[in-house]
């Protein structure tokens, strides 16, 4: 129940394309979903965040979509560039963010020129 | 955002011998951290919980007299690997939530530990 499963594994995409990452999750008490982005050799940094009290987030290129019922959310970054080729993982927690975070295994997303 | 740093940012060392990596928040006070490990492209692994003034918990297989916690003030823990050997040779990151409600978690920039 703890656990939160990301897809796909790695993914690529042409420049200026959709870059699109899918996570679920089982635990409802899960009140907080990050994403954060993390290149090779360097801590993750944190992307964009929701909270199931909405069902999308914007913030520049990249949307979080959520789905309460389904249990899942997925981020979405449009027009992507080269420099967002990393590791982008998902994650979960509970109070809202205080508690630790459950993390996705990782999608290595690679833009194409 | 706020900003975590950790010390060193790389060390190599010899089996047998201890390691020391600390972690710091530098601009907000943190009574909450958490120290994680990587293994080559593989996801984060949550170690222990280091909370200030009380004893870490520990996530279900991961050895507390091995890995040795210490959280001394409210913008500083230390991780000890003791008796290092090869096997635990990773990448350990730590990182903090924000007090106020945000709930945003921040993470240092990782130390790369080799056992030798």
């Amino acid at each position: 129940q703890q656990q939160v499963k990301q897809s796909p594994q790695s993914l690529i995409v042409q420049k200026g394309g959709i870059s699109i990452i899918n996570c679920a999750y089982e635990n409802t008490a899960f009140d907080y979903f990050p994403w954060y982005q993390q290149f090779p050799g360097k801590g993750p940094a944190l992307l964009i965040a929701i909270r199931p009290d909405v069902s999308e987030k914007k913030e520049g290129r990249f949307t979080i979509s959520f789905n309460k019922s389904a249990k899942q959310f997925s981020l979405h970054i449009m027009d992507s560039q080269p420099g967002d080729s990393a590791t982008y993982f998902c994650a979960a927690s509970r109070d809202q963010g205080a508690q630790k975070l459950v993390f996705g295994q990782g999608t290595r997303l690679t833009i194409n020129p | 955002g706020a900003v975590v740093s950790q010390h060193p940012s790389r060390v190599i060392c010899k089996s047998g011998t201890s390691v020391k990596i600390e972690c710091r928040s530098l601009d907000f006070q943190a009574t909450t951290m958490f120290w994680y490990r990587q293994f080559p492209k593989q996801s984060l692994m949550l170690m222990a919980t280091s909370n200030e003034g009380s004893k870490a918990t520990y996530e279900q297989g991961v050895e507390k007299d091995k890995f040795l916690i210490n959280h001394a003030s409210l913008t500083l823990s230390t991780l000890t690997v003791t008796s290092a050997h090869p096997e635990d040779s990773s990448f350990y990151i730590c990182s903090a939530p924000t007090s106020g409600g945000t709930g945003e978690q921040f993470f240092g920039p990782g130390t790369r530990l080799t056992v030798l």
